[in-house]
C-alpha cells in the first residue's frame, strides 16, 4: 500500500497554463507539506497544513495554492506557469507538528514548463 | 550563510571503506536533526534521527554537538546499496517548527 502518494508524477505543459498536482496519505498523519525540489537539488519547504489549516507559507507566489479538503488530502494548484516553476514538487505527511516526527514523502511529480 | 551546511561531495569510495559526512546548521533555535536518504530520482526517505547523545543504527552512526551547531554521519563497511544523496535535516523552532534540508551529500560505492 502506498503511503504517501501524489499525481501525476510526470507533467509537461506550457507556460501560462494552470495545473494541479493531487496528493494523498494513507497513514492518518495530521499534518502535510510541499516541497520544491529545483535543479541544484535543494530541497525547499513551501507549504505545510496541519488538520486543513494553512501553517507555514514560505515567501510562494501567489500563483501557487494549495488546498486541503481534508487531512488526508493536499493539493497544488498552480497559475501561470513560469519557466522558473520547472522542478520536482514532492508532496510529505507526519504524524503531527511536533519537530521530532519524521516525514514521510511521495514519490515526486515532475513538473516541466516549455 | 546557509541555514543548513554540507560537504559538497561527491565522496567516492570503494566497498568496505568508512565514510563521514558533516553538517553545520547556523540556527541555534534549531530542535532536531535527521539524516534522510535520497536516491537517484527517488523521494527522500529518513535514514536516522540525530540525538545529543549519539546514535548508531547498524553501520550507521550519526552525532550531534549542539555547541559547534554540527551533526556528522558515519557509515561503516560501505556497500554498493549505500550509493546515494545524504540529505542533513533540521527542524528549527518558529513558534511551530520549520524543516530545513541541507543541499546533500552525493555518495559513490564502487566495486
Amino acid at each position: 500500500d502506498t503511503a504517501v502518494s501524489q499525481t501525476p508524477k510526470y507533467l509537461v505543459t506550457q507556460m501560462g497554463n494552470d495545473k494541479s498536482i493531487k496528493c494523498e496519505q494513507n497513514l492518518g498523519h495530521d499534518t502535510m507539506y510541499w516541497y520544491k525540489q529545483d535543479s541544484k537539488k535543494f530541497l525547499k519547504i513551501m507549504f505545510s497544513y496541519n488538520n486543513k489549516e494553512l501553517i507555514i507559507n514560505e515567501t510562494v507566489p501567489n500563483r501557487f495554492s494549495p488546498k486541503s479538503p481534508d487531512k488526508a488530502h493536499l493539493n497544488l494548484h498552480i497559475n501561470s506557469l513560469e519557466l522558473g516553476d520547472s522542478a520536482v514538487y514532492f508532496c510529505a505527511s507526519s504524524q503531527g507538528l511536533a519537530e521530532h516526527y519524521e516525514q514521510y514523502f511521495g514519490p515526486g511529480t515532475r513538473l516541466t514548463v516549455t | 550563510r546557509k541555514e543548513v551546511e554540507q560537504d559538497p561531495g561527491p565522496f567516492n569510495v570503494p566497498e568496505g571503506a568508512t565514510v563521514a559526512f558533516n553538517c553545520t546548521y547556523s540556527n541555534s533555535a534549531s530542535q532536531s536533526f535527521f539524516w534522510y536518504r535520497q536516491d537517484c530520482r527517488k523521494e527522500p526517505k529518513l535514514l536516522m534521527s540525530v540525538y545529543s547523545s549519539g546514535n548508531e543504527d547498524g553501520r550507521f552512526t550519526a552525532q550531534l554537538n549542539r555547541a559547534s551547531q554540527y551533526i556528522s554521519l558515519l557509515i561503516r563497511d560501505s556497500k554498493l546499496s549505500d550509493s546515494a544523496t545524504y540529505l542533513c535535516v533540521v527542524n528549527i523552532n518558529t513558534g511551530g517548527f520549520k524543516t530545513i534540508f541541507g543541499a546533500g551529500t552525493r555518495l559513490f560505492v564502487k566495486a
